[in-house]
């Protein structure tokens, strides 16, 4: 039972054009999602989060667009850049005590 | 200051055998959680750990297992290893207790193979 979803396996994108990473989630009491990013031979790194209490979180190039009715996140990036040609992973917990899940993963290659 | 890491970085194994692999956190991190890593599936949650205390548990048979030092060094055990066991396993590390919201660091991984 998936209760975090990543429909697209992968995603190519033109240097300097948006990047949208979507992802779906099935458990309503999820209220907080993060994002990591992971490079070959690395582990995962953490990207960005965001509370169930919010719509919207920005860090520079990234943007998390939460929409609790659809239960659906997305990752925005722009521009992209080469370097951010990576797995990007969406995850979800339902609060204090309770682990974190992880969907499949959706691979980014950024095309210069 | 150093990041997790995780000893060894590859093995290969043959069915039936056992293994163990170990996780250091980052100095001061008293948490760790392992997950396993399979291509399609993810990040599936194996166990967490906090104070030498298994807090959580994944959905993985009783063949794995894991514990934690009192210096917040971490081990995992899979025993009679199958095919199917041959994955990346990661472990992360963070400050507190509240890893769903804690930022988590991950050590590189250990790739294991089973033949």
């Amino acid at each position: 039972d998936q209760q975090v979803k990543q429909n697209s396996p992968s995603l190519s994108v033109q240097e300097g054009r948006i990047s949208i990473l979507n992802c779906d989630y099935t458990n309503s009491m999820f209220d907080y999602f993060l994002w990591y990013k992971k490079y070959p031979a690395e582990g995962p790194t953490f990207l960005i989060s965001i509370s169930s209490i919010k719509d919207k979180n920005e860090d520079g190039r990234f943007t998390v667009f939460l929409n609790k009715s659809a239960k659906h996140l997305s990752l925005h990036i722009v521009p992209s850049q080469p370097g951010d040609s990576a797995v990007y992973f969406c995850a979800a917990s339902g609060g204090y005590g309770n682990k974190l899940v992880f969907g499949a993963g959706t691979i980014l290659r950024v095309k210069s | 200051k150093a990041g997790v890491t995780q000893t060894p970085r590859y093995l290969i194994k043959t069915r039936g055998q056992q293994v163990t692999l170990s996780c250091s956190p980052i100095s001061g991190h008293r948490s760790v959680s392992w997950y396993q890593q399979t291509p399609g599936q993810g990040l599936q949650f194996l166990f967490e750990y906090f104070s030498e205390t298994q807090r959580n548990k994944g959905n993985f048979p009783g063949r794995f297992s894991g514990r934690q030092f009192s210096n917040s060094r971490s081990e995992m055990n899979v025993s009679t290893l199958e095919l199917g066991d041959s994955a990346l396993y990661l472990c992360a590390s963070s400050l507190s207790d509240r890893t769903s919201t804690d930022t988590q660091y991950f050590g590189p991984g250990t790739r294991l193979t089973v033949l």
